[in-house]
């Protein structure tokens, strides 16, 4: 099976920076990875990392460590918009299923 | 953006009936995927496709049924509507496995009274 962890709920202040971390036990792993879900909307893909390191993508960079089971997503230059939920999300070793974390709820204060 | 399209995007029913749900795709993916999403649990997946008529279960499958004649569509029922069904439900496709990115509709607001 596989169990996934990330914090509730982060506050954090408009222009800063913010890591969100994810950690995983898994009986196979693939790849995890991150998405984005506004208030009342779909998810939306970030990223998704396979092999150890870190991959930036403009103000979002994304990290993984396979013999940790462990992730981050790291967001700069905090905007108001980036106030929404990030899922961590790992794919079983069969590659045909996603289990998502609980999510993390980030609230970017003035 | 993914042409994903999910009906109807809310619903009220009452407990013992039957529901369904359609989602359909404009995109000629292979996978779709219905997840619901509750307070506390995340995404969980229901069932999912890799093909017309290939089918399998995910996480939380008891109590819903699929079916997929076609490509494009990808339905969920649900046999006897329980409470514990209410829910917000998402249909997402992916070109292959779940190795390749997932994209989501807009969801389904699901109240069983």
């Amino acid at each position: 099976g596989q169990n996934i962890d990330q914090p509730t709920e982060m506050t954090a202040t408009e222009g800063a920076i913010v890591q969100i971390n994810c950690t995983y036990q898994t009986s196979g792993f693939n790849g995890l990875f991150w998405y984005q879900q506004h208030a009342g909307e779909a998810p939306t893909f970030l990223s998704y990392n396979v092999l150890d390191g870190l991959e930036e993508k403009g103000r979002f960079s994304s990290f993984l460590s396979r013999s940790k089971g462990y992730s981050y997503l790291l967001l700069k230059e905090l905007q108001m918009k980036d106030s929404a939920s990030y899922l961590c999300a790992v794919t079983d070793g069969a590659g045909n299923m996603l289990t998502f974390g609980g999510g993390t709820r980030l609230m970017v204060k003035p | 953006d993914a042409g994903i399209t999910q009906s109807p995007r809310h619903k009220v029913t009452e407990t013992g009936t039957p529901v369904t749900l359609r989602c359909h795709q404009t995109e000629n993916h292979r996978y779709m995927y219905w997840y619901r999403q509750d307070p506390g649990h995340g995404l969980r997946l229901i069932h999912y496709s890799y093909g017309v008529k290939d089918t399998d279960k995910g996480e939380v499958s008891d109590g819903y049924s699929v079916s997929r004649s076609k490509t494009e569509d990808f339905l969920l029922t649900l046999e006897s509507a329980t409470s514990s069904q209410t829910s917000v439900y998402f249909c997402a496709i992916s070109e292959s496995n779940s190795q390749e990115t997932q994209y989501f509709g807009p969801g389904t607001r699901l109240l069983v009274l």
